[in-house]
């Protein structure tokens, strides 16, 4: 069981640029979601899906966040355009059941803004 | 608004001390409460509670919820250097899948 995919595992950019943050969640697993982590807010949830649906985006921070997640197999997470305050490690994690116990998060994506 | 909140915030301890480490929450209509231990990279699952004064537990590591006064303990005995991590409490309210995640405690285990 490869377990939760993210790439990339780190990224770096400038202030203004497009990011794009990819997960592939474990392969039977109807829930999806999207965590910011910083040092300052902790383990924020954005965004999360269930049966490929959007149900709760009540986290995504501003405008500039957008979430995708056109099958079962694959999310995006876009920030458009990239400021240094979204510098942070961004989780995704998968749940097979319809309850958010059990999450199995992926490594992460660190992302530095510069 | 929901709120979980953990302490203390950082723990030093020797190796074979027993830790306590707290969390106390505030959501609308409670499902469960989890604990999840990150070392250097994606949080990994130790406990779900639902119910109050069932102790869960596995090895050296057992949690107690208690749902009347709203919090919850995990304890660690005989702590050894492998169990210092961020230790993550979440509440999931009955508002479908969602965690709220308290800022952790940080426990470093000194040799």
């Amino acid at each position: 069981d490869a377990g939760v995919i993210q790439s990339p595992r780190h990224e770096v950019t400038e202030m203004g640029q497009e990011v794009t943050l990819r997960c592939k969640p474990i392969s039977g697993h109807n829930s999806l979601f999207w965590y910011r982590q910083t040092m300052m807010r902790g383990l924020e949830l954005l965004i999360y899906f269930n049966n490929n649906v959007p149900i709760d985006d009540s986290g995504m921070p501003e405008d500039r966040f957008s979430a995708k997640m056109p099958n079962a197999s694959f999310s995006t997470l876009k920030i458009q355009p990239s400021e240094p305050r979204d510098s942070a490690v961004y989780f995704c994690a998968s749940s097979p059941a319809d309850t958010a116990y059990e999450q199995y998060f992926g490594p992460g994506t660190r992302l530095t803004v510069t | 608004e929901d709120k979980v909140v953990q302490s203390p915030l950082s723990l030093v301890v020797h190796e074979g001390d027993t830790v306590t480490l707290n969390c106390s929450y505030e959501v609308t209509n409670f499902r469960s409460l989890l604990w999840y231990k990150q070392e250097k990279k994606a949080p990994t699952f130790l406990f779900m509670l639902t119910s109050s004064g069932i102790e869960k537990k596995s090895g050296r590591l057992s949690s107690i919820l208690d749902k009347k006064e709203l919090f919850s303990i995990l304890n660690i005995t005989a702590t050894q250097t492998g169990d210092s991590a961020v230790y993550l409490c979440a509440v999931e309210a009955m508002s479908f899948q969602k965690l709220v995640f308290g800022t952790g405690t940080r426990l470093l285990v000194s040799p």
